[in-house]
């Protein structure tokens, strides 16, 4: 089945360490997303790719990174964890001209000790 | 401008009832409007959607309802399960590549 693919689902690290959390898609689609999930809140964006070009949102932090070395793989990078990015991060998928029917993955729950 | 407001924050139906979830947008340009469920630990899933030259557009048990002139839509959800327990999110965008604006979500419980 085609679908989007988050790895891995829960991540650990501590304070200050970097992470790294990586996206896949089978279904070929354009545009991809990142959004934070913090707990009983609606998702936010962080930023998107259409095909290579980046798009961050003016209110992401400078912590956060975002690399899509190719059309099916997009990774997430916390340059600097700190408790307050504890989260679900979400990668989301969507056609070129359709960009608004959005398919998520199943997420990444990251705990930041 | 750029927000959508969804109403109630929670909501808890009997099996077998009606429930009804709201959104009010300002944003005029907005032309696509989706409901997206979520249940604990997944990721959202795309429910139903409409366009706003359409009123009205039904999948199932799920409507949505559509006013253009008050600015609002909402999804009714008919015949209520215990398996429809989830957090809803309503959307809203505007033509180009323009991200979706989600409204803070309506945690569902459906109770037998």
């Amino acid at each position: 089945d085609a679908m989007v693919i988050q790895n891995p689902r829960y991540q650990v690290t501590q304070f200050g360490k970097p992470v790294t959390l990586s996206c896949s898609q089978t279904l070929n689609h354009n545009v991809m997303y990142w959004y934070q999930q913090k707990s009983s809140q609606a998702p936010k964006l962080l930023f998107h790719y259409y095909d290579k070009d980046f798009n961050n949102e003016a209110d992401t932090p400078d912590n956060f990174q975002s690399r899509r070395p190719n059309t099916s793989f997009c990774f997430l990078d916390i340059r600097s964890p700190g408790l307050g990015d504890a989260a679900m991060y979400l990668c989301a998928t969507s056609r070129a001209g359709q960009v608004r029917e959005q398919y998520f993955g199943p997420g990444t729950r990251l705990t930041v000790t | 401008q750029q927000q959508v407001k969804q109403s109630p924050q929670s909501l808890i139906v009997q099996k077998g009832g009606i429930s009804i979830i709201n959104c009010a947008y300002e944003n005029t340009a907005f032309d696509y409007f989706p409901w997206y469920q979520q249940f604990p630990g997944k990721g959202p899933a795309l429910l139903i959607a409409i366009r706003p030259d359409v009123s009205e557009k039904k999948e199932g048990r799920f409507t949505i309802s559509f006013n253009k002139s008050a600015k609002q839509f909402s999804l009714h959800i008919m015949d209520s399960q215990p398996g429809d327990s989830a957090t809803y999110f309503c959307a809203a965008s505007y033509s180009g590549n323009t991200p979706l604006v989600f409204g803070k979500g309506t945690r569902l419980s459906v109770i037998a």
